[in-house]
């Protein structure tokens, strides 16, 4: 099992450029989440999803959106990327049950020109 | 509301000495909390967590943590810390009644030769 993988690994791009990235999962896992790591900051909560075709925001979501088409995917969208938004970022997911532990992916290191 | 607090930003010890990284939580309900460890340029690993039950909790790679719930604290200990250990570690809560987990801002473990 792959676990939890992130694509791409690096990316810059230019002020008010537009991405996504991408999360996906393999442990059928009905939770997902993206995070963003800054120094000083810890891990931040920008949106979550608790199933298939939901989403919520977290604790930073402007200027991000989201998808969770599919089950095992959860896609981060930056419409027009600002010198804020770089970060690192984190995907992460888990099973439904409260206790239970987030699994994380490698991070996406992100830089806005 | 959930919030958890690392008081220090780095922690020193030199191999083969105890070591312990602070925490302490603030809840509404009952918590359930996590421990996870970051190295450079990897996504979090989980340590171990808190439940229910027994006050001390043991996890991975020799690590153990003490709930105290009057002190409202769960700091992670190792009773002799490794060079390898040298990483950064979260403290994470959960209050029953949420769906997403709140993390600490990190404390940077460095273990001395």
């Amino acid at each position: 099992n792959a676990g939890v993988t992130q694509t791409p690994k690096f990316r810059v791009l230019k002020t008010g450029q537009s991405m996504t990235l991408l999360c996906a999962q393999d442990m059928n896992h009905e939770y997902m989440y993206w995070y963003r790591q800054d120094p000083g900051m810890g891990l931040r909560l920008i949106h979550y999803s608790v199933g298939e075709g939901t989403t919520a925001k977290g604790e930073v979501p402007d200027g991000y959106n989201v998808s969770r088409l599919k089950k095992q995917n959860f896609l981060l969208g930056l419409e027009s990327a600002a010198p804020s938004q770089t970060s690192v970022y984190f995907c992460a997911s888990s099973s439904a049950i409260s206790y239970n532990e987030q699994f994380f992916g490698p991070g996406t290191r992100l830089t806005v020109l | 509301a959930q919030s958890v607090a690392q008081p220090e930003d780095q922690v020193n010890v030199a191999e083969g000495n105890p070591l312990t990284v602070k925490c302490t939580y603030s809840v509404s309900g009952n918590p359930y909390l996590f421990w996870y460890v970051q190295y450079p340029n990897r996504g979090l690993q989980f340590l171990l967590k808190y439940i229910t039950g027994d006050n001390l909790v043991k996890g991975s790679y020799g690590f153990e943590a003490e709930f105290n719930k009057s002190q409202t604290s769960f700091h992670l200990k190792k009773p002799s810390a490794l060079v390898s250990d040298s990483a950064l570690y979260f403290c994470a809560v959960r209050d029953k009644g949420y769906s997403t987990l709140t993390f600490g801002k990190g404390t940077m473990l460095l273990v001395s030769p």
